[in-house]
């Protein structure tokens, strides 16, 4: 089966930094997913990971290591808008994407 | 259109009512899924259509749960005989098989059961 662990909350200031680790069992590894979902609204795509290493855009990055089962989520300057849930998601083979429980991240002024 | 469009955006049901929702993804997509979410959870697989084949329905919960993808573009999803633990957002997704990896979401459908 598949095990995808984050946590459940967290809380952090406008401005700040916040890092969302997300650690995986998977029966096979074809690339890690992040999304962030709004409360009623679609998951939507932030980045995707196949290699070792840190992927930046904007402000958020996401880093991989394969041999630890290992991600995070780095959002910067943190914005009020920020506040939602965050996916993270294995693609275990060709197409098929197992999510974690997803993050709620509050943004507190 | 620009995105997945999935429809009704709302559906109250009454227990052993047959339902189906309906999801467009975006022109050419040949992939599309579907995926359950219940509240406070992460999506869970149902199933995948590669074109009109159904490759895999591993996570579809039940025989009462039936999904179709005749032409290869829009695809229903049909619950018969509605129970309450089927309340949930029923969320469907596509992508193009040419870029390979990212993978676009409806807003969903969402089921209440009463």
């Amino acid at each position: 089966g598949q095990n995808i662990d984050q946590p459940t909350e967290m809380t952090a200031t406008e401005g700040a930094i916040v890092q969302i680790n997300c650690t995986y069992q998977t029966s096979g590894f074809n690339g890690l997913f992040w999304y962030q979902q709004h409360a009623g609204e679609a998951p939507t795509f932030l980045s995707y990971n196949v290699l070792d290493g840190l992927e930046e855009k904007g402000r958020f990055s996401s880093f991989l290591s394969r041999s630890k089962g290992y991600s995070y989520l780095l959002l910067k300057e943190l914005q009020m808008k920020d506040s939602a849930s965050y996916l993270c998601a294995v693609r275990d083979d060709d197409y098929k994407l197992s999510f974690g429980a997803g993050t709620t991240v509050t943004v507190r002024a | 259109g620009a995105g997945v469009s999935q429809s009704p955006r709302y559906k109250v049901a009454k227990r052993g009512q047959d339902v189906a929702l309906r999801c467009d993804p975006i022109s050419g997509h040949v992939s599309l899924f579907w995926y359950q979410q219940a509240l406070g959870q992460g999506p869970e697989f149902l199933t995948y259509f590669q074109n009109e084949a159904q490759l895999d329905k591993s996570g579809l919960p039940s025989d009462r749960f039936f999904a179709e993808r005749p032409e290869g573009s829009v695809s229903t999803l049909k619950i018969q005989r509605t129970q309450q633990e089927d309340s949930a957002v029923y969320l469907c997704a596509s992508s193009d098989e040419g870029s390979g990896n990212t993978i676009y979401f409806g807003e969903g459908s969402w089921l209440t059961v009463v």
